[in-house]
């Protein structure tokens, strides 16, 4: 069974500074893994989807990575703003045939200050 | 704009009610989901559809009903027989005509019991 971990659960951080929100997952045999915000009462809006064959995408000031063989994914954000606070999630979509399970992690909550 | 509508952005419950949450999209999306998001957990899945007229369970289905008469509309119905039902619940949608494509999100109905 898919188990997803996001460390850490929450992350405090002055305005400016770049940081690193860690996700891994248990099993390696993935076919994508999507990052995701979440504001404050809203539903899940797509940052970032990288394909097991990717190694990193970017988009803007967002950059994530995928390491398959160690189960492991990065979202990097480089000098963060107060509007990037949210809850930030990842998603992992198994690499199986007929439908596919999304397991998501908890997510990471972050607070940029001001 | 192509999207997911949720509604009602908030629902209470009284004990022994049932009560439906809307979930529409106009994406023109195959496959849509009902997910629960509870404080300190990923999102759980309760019912996915792939295709008009079929739906099947997902882990947290006891409680629950939903239909699939319209590709655009995939209600979710909460029973009296769901006895913990305080929730947000998300829905989303996927273009399944390849593979590993991202899922889109509503906005969210957080649910209450009287």
């Amino acid at each position: 069974k898919q188990e997803v971990t996001q460390i850490p659960a929450a992350l405090s951080v002055p305005e400016g500074e770049n940081l690193v929100l860690n996700c891994s997952f248990t099993d390696s045999a993935i076919y994508n893994l999507q990052w995701f915000r979440q504001d404050p009462g809203k539903g899940l809006t797509s940052l970032l989807l990288i394909q097991s064959s990717q190694r990193e995408q970017t988009s803007g000031r967002l950059n994530a990575s995928l390491d398959k063989s160690s189960g492991r994914s990065t979202l990097y954000i480089a000098a963060s703003q107060p509007g990037d606070s949210a809850t930030y999630l990842c998603a992992v979509n198994p690499n199986s045939g007929g439908y596919q399970k999304v397991t998501f992690g908890i997510g990471t909550k972050l607070q940029v200050i001001p | 704009d192509g999207g997911i509508t949720q509604s009602p952005k908030y629902l209470f419950r009284k004990e022994g009610q049932n009560v439906t949450l809307s979930c529409e999209q106009n994406l023109n999306h195959d496959a849509m989901y009902w997910y629960r998001q509870d404080p300190g957990q990923g999102l759980r899945l309760i019912y996915y559809s792939q295709i008009v007229n079929d739906f099947q369970k997902g882990d947290i289905a006891e409680g629950y009903s939903v239909s699939r008469e319209k590709k655009e509309s995939f209600p979710l119905t909460v029973t009296s027989a769901q006895k913990n039902p305080t929730a947000f619940y998300l829905c989303a949608s996927r273009n399944v005509g390849q593979r590993g494509q991202p899922q889109h999100f509503g906005d969210g109905t957080r649910l209450s019991i009287l």
